[in-house]
């Protein structure tokens, strides 16, 4: 069965501290890896779309980084505005639906 | 930028009531997706579409229908609301083809008392 894994559920950082996020899948042919941030009581904002283990994306403080089995979402000196729920989700085989995972909830402290 | 509008925002209703949440999108998409999601939870897909008169339902059994008449409209509508309906109900849509991004709206908040 495809499973996404977000880990860890919750970080805390203060400001600068640069982290990174885990998304480890199990699929049946990956076509796609997607990560989106939401902010609270809002929808899914598109981020970053990967397609091959070794493909790597960056925008703003954010890096997206992918392998075989896992994606990491890296953040180089956060800022209190990047605060928000993070979640990937995976596309497989011949179907375009997207299979997400619980999310990071991220906090970001001045 | 997607411009994939729902209304309500937010809803209050009473058990037993008929409501329909709206979906537009002007990116002429032909998919279209209703997800739900919990608070804390994971998004999950409840119907989708390719494209006018085509439905299908998602990995999530709902009780809730929808229609596409019209590329650019995605109502879904539940006959007789539950608290168990409570929930967010997000509408997205895609240009197609795997690895298409998709895009999200803002999302509907229902609750049901």
């Amino acid at each position: 069965e495809d499973q996404v894994t977000q880990s860890p559920e919750a970080l805390r950082l203060q400001e600068g501290e640069s982290s990174s996020l885990n998304c480890s899948y199990t699929v049946s042919g990956l076509r796609g890896l997607f990560w989106y941030r939401q902010d609270p009581g809002k929808g899914p904002e598109f981020l970053f779309t990967l397609y091959s283990a070794g493909e790597e994306k960056e925008k703003e403080r954010l890096k997206a980084t992918l392998t075989k089995k896992e994606s990491f979402l890296h953040i180089t000196a956060p800022k209190p505005e990047d605060s928000a729920t993070y979640l990937c989700a995976v596309q497989a085989g011949n179907t375009d639906k997207l299979i997400f995972g619980t999310g990071t909830r991220l906090q970001v402290f001045p | 930028e997607a411009d994939i509008y729902q209304t309500p925002r937010y809803l209050v209703i009473g058990t037993g009531k008929k409501i329909t949440l709206e979906c537009s999108q002007t990116m002429g998409h032909d998919k279209m997706y209703w997800y739900q999601q919990d608070p804390g939870m994971e998004l999950h897909l409840i119907h989708y579409s390719y494209g006018v008169n085509s439905t299908e339902k998602g990995d999530l059994s709902s009780e809730s229908t929808v229609s596409r008449i019209r590329t650019e409209h995605f109502p879904l509508t539940l006959e007789s609301a539950r608290p168990s309906h409570t929930s967010q109900y997000l509408c997205a849509s895609s240009s197609g083809g795997v690895g298409n991004t998709i895009y999200f709206g803002e999302g509907s908040w229902l609750t049901v008392v």
